[in-house]
């Protein structure tokens, strides 16, 4: 069983078109999270919930909105993509956000524009 | 804020050799750190995690870390590298306030037979 499942893995597709990435955790978590990866391998929080609420928000462009309709899902809708969007984006859950809290991760959605 | 530096992003090690990673983390209060790491194409993977209980952590496939305050560092050591632990190795500092968890750059260990 996934723990953290993430739909699609691959996804290829022209400037300006808006896609979706889908996240499910069936690890009963109640926080859930967006991260980048850059080119260099470079990890960033993009967002956060914590029972579906929006508890983190860094300095991401509006074209990025996230959606958790339940605690289990946390998706990514990204509008109008950018070369510079490329990458591979990861989601995230946990129990909390205890400082010794670990999260657990999905295996990443490689997006690429092109 | 709260941050840790990982040094080198490349480190070659020669199969059955020691496995050293590098972390040093800036905190003014206790940290709570962990090691992650990312096999090729996959998500992270929590290899271990430091929360004050005990200096030395450890960790899954023979891994394991020492929290050294006198040296803010929290060092990722194995003592025989095998071809498996190829892989990008990152340390983690969760962030007293916001308790957000942040990244060091990451090593890529690569492994010579």
């Amino acid at each position: 069983d996934t723990a953290v499942s993430q739909t699609p893995k691959y996804l290829v597709t022209q400037m300006g078109n808006d896609k979706s990435i889908k996240c499910e955790q069936n690890l009963g978590h109640d926080t859930m999270y967006w991260y980048k990866q850059d080119s260099k391998k470079f990890l960033k929080i993009m967002f956060s919930y914590n029972n579906k609420e929006l508890i983190i928000n860094e300095t991401v462009p509006n074209r990025f909105s996230p959606k958790s309709p339940d605690k289990a899902h946390l998706n990514l809708h990204i509008n109008s993509l950018e070369l510079g969007d490329s990458a591979v984006y990861f989601c995230a859950s946990s129990q909390g956000q205890g400082l010794n809290t670990e999260a657990f991760f999905g295996q990443g959605t490689r997006l690429t524009v092109v | 804020a709260q941050s840790v530096t990982q040094l080198g992003s490349h480190v070659s090690v020669s199969e059955g050799a020691l496995v050293l990673l590098r972390c040093n983390y800036s905190s003014s209060v206790p940290p709570y750190l962990f090691w992650y790491v990312q096999y090729p194409n996959q998500g992270l993977q929590l290899l271990l995690k430091y929360t004050s209980a005990a200096t030395l952590v450890k960790g899954i496939n023979g891994f394991e870390a020492e929290f050294k305050k006198s040296e803010t560092s929290f060092h990722l050591t194995k003592p025989s590298a095998h071809m498996s632990d190829a892989a990008e190795y990152f340390c983690a500092v969760r962030r007293h306030g916001n308790n957000r968890l942040a990244f060091g750059k990451g090593n890529q260990v690569v492994v010579i037979p």
